[in-house]
């Protein structure tokens, strides 16, 4: 079956410059995750929704990071006035449970994002 | 003090060498332990979820010691196809939303 989705996969932007990354989930996962990977580090945790309810944000680095997930579905991760160190891959991840429970998070193949 | 800590590597082994990761975490309270794979480029996957009794799936071996906060990957008889990083991952349970990975540690297998 489809796995997670995720657009752009690459997207360059200019710094000041807002972006919006989206993520298809696993149709009827209730659980969405975005994490920032660095290179060379592992993935940081950024939110958590179950369903369209935010129910996590303490990962994001600063206020020009939001998310949304407005319907329950999909997701998008918007970045304001980008910075060179925003440059990262996010990674979009989901589940069938709900968190705080142990359910396999299945990854999608990330945003590579590269500000100049 | 990062919560997971691996040692990164590299670890270039030659094929059929038996090769061992390590790493340690520092919350008591983590529930559920586990390894994921990420390619280069790619997306992390799951390898295997880590038990208290320790668990093997075919050549991979993983351990836990919740005592030392110490869990363990084992690959045996190493494969090229074995060429990847290696993450090591927490999950908090209760008291967090999130995975936590550790930075990984990249193995390289020769011919």
């Amino acid at each position: 079956g489809a796995g997670v989705s995720q657009s752009p996969r690459y997207k360059v932007a200019k710094r000041g410059q807002d972006v919006a990354l989206r993520c298809d989930p696993i149709s009827g996962h209730v659980s969405l995750f975005w994490y920032q990977q660095a290179l060379g580090q592992g993935p940081e945790f950024l939110t958590y929704f179950q369903n369209e309810a935010q129910l996590d944000k303490s990962g994001l680095p600063s206020d020009r990071f939001f998310a949304e997930r407005p319907e329950g579905s999909v997701s998008t991760l918007k970045i304001q006035r980008t910075q060179q160190e925003d440059s990262a891959v996010y990674l979009c991840a989901s589940s069938s449970g709900p968190s705080g429970s142990v359910y396999e998070q299945y990854f999608g193949p990330g945003t590579r994002l590269t500000v100049t | 003090r990062k919560e997971v800590e691996q040692d990164p590597g590299p670890f270039n082994v030659p094929e059929g060498a038996t090769v061992a990761f390590n790493c340690t975490y520092s919350n008591s309270a983590s529930q559920s332990f586990f390894w994921y794979r990420q390619d280069c480029r790619k997306e992390p996957k799951l390898l295997m979820s880590v038990y208290s009794s320790g668990n093997e799936d075919g050549r991979f071996t993983a351990q836990l010691n919740r005592a030392s906060q110490y869990i363990s990957l084992l690959i045996r008889d190493s494969k090229l196809s074995d060429s990847a990083t290696y993450l090591c991952v927490v999950f908090r349970g209760q008291a967090g939303t999130a995975l936590i990975f550790g930075k990984g540690t990249t193995l390289s297998v020769s011919s």
